[in-house]
């Protein structure tokens, strides 16, 4: 079974809708994060969380919100979807533990499309 | 704020042959950690190297290595003996030392399309 898992894999929705990506994590890690993808700029960070009280902002957050659950749930909200938010989304986790390294694992990934 | 460019939007390459990807970053900070993911058509972020910018030995993973050179602030990728199953688009990435109570996010560059041509 996938370690970090993102659900829906793919959705088509309409402008003005609500749409929420949901992520969950078996790894145990305590930090995770939402990065969207657009060809020609990489992926950038929407929202990051250190553990279940904390959130933070991260390059582009306008037009996003999130919500940490749970320390394996970590969901991506987009109060009124709009087409420039059409992207591919991930989500990612890692633990704090030096040693390791901090890598980040990432989920399969979010297709979103906004009409 | 620290910045990362690759400047090659797509590369190809034979198969068995070299190919070299080009990674340059911009940072005030002298602990960083630098990375290449692979993302093929499945859309999975695959790590397929790292580098701690405290080394001064190059990374080696199997057919993939780097080329650090810190004071350039270039960080290139070499795949040998290059492969279809190779084929991918390519990101070079930077993330600050992390310290317990700081953040492990990721900076990426645009990336790059490597096709492997038989």
């Amino acid at each position: 079974d996938a370690d970090v898992t993102q659900t829906p894999r793919n959705r088509i929705t309409k402008t003005g809708k609500r749409i929420m990506l949901e992520c969950s994590q078996t790894k145990g890690h305590d930090r995770m994060y939402w990065y969207r993808q657009d060809p020609g700029l990489g992926l950038r960070l929407i929202y990051y969380s250190f553990d279940v009280k904390d959130i933070n902002k991260g390059e582009i957050s306008d037009g996003y919100s999130v919500s940490r659950q749970a320390q394996a749930k970590f969901s991506l909200s987009l109060e009124s979807a709009i087409p420039n938010q059409t992207a591919l989304y991930f989500c990612a986790t890692s633990d704090f533990f030096p040693q390791t390294h901090n890598e980040q694992f990432f989920g399969p990934g979010t297709r979103l499309t906004v009409l | 704020a620290q910045t990362v460019t690759q400047s090659q939007p797509e590369m190809s390459v034979q198969e068995a042959e070299t190919v070299t990807l080009s990674c340059t970053y911009d940072t005030s900070e002298s602990d960083y950690y630098l990375f290449w993911y692979k993302q093929p058509p499945s859309r999975q972020m695959i790590l397929v190297i790292r580098q701690e910018a405290y080394k001064q030995q190059n990374a080696t993973e199997n057919r993939f290595s780097v080329n650090f050179q810190k004071a350039a602030k270039s960080f290139s990728l070499k795949i040998s003996d290059s492969q279809l199953g190779d084929a991918a688009m390519y990101f070079c990435a930077y993330r600050r030392w992390v310290i317990y109570n700081q953040g492990g996010k990721l900076i990426f560059g645009q990336g790059t399309e490597l096709s492997v041509k038989p």
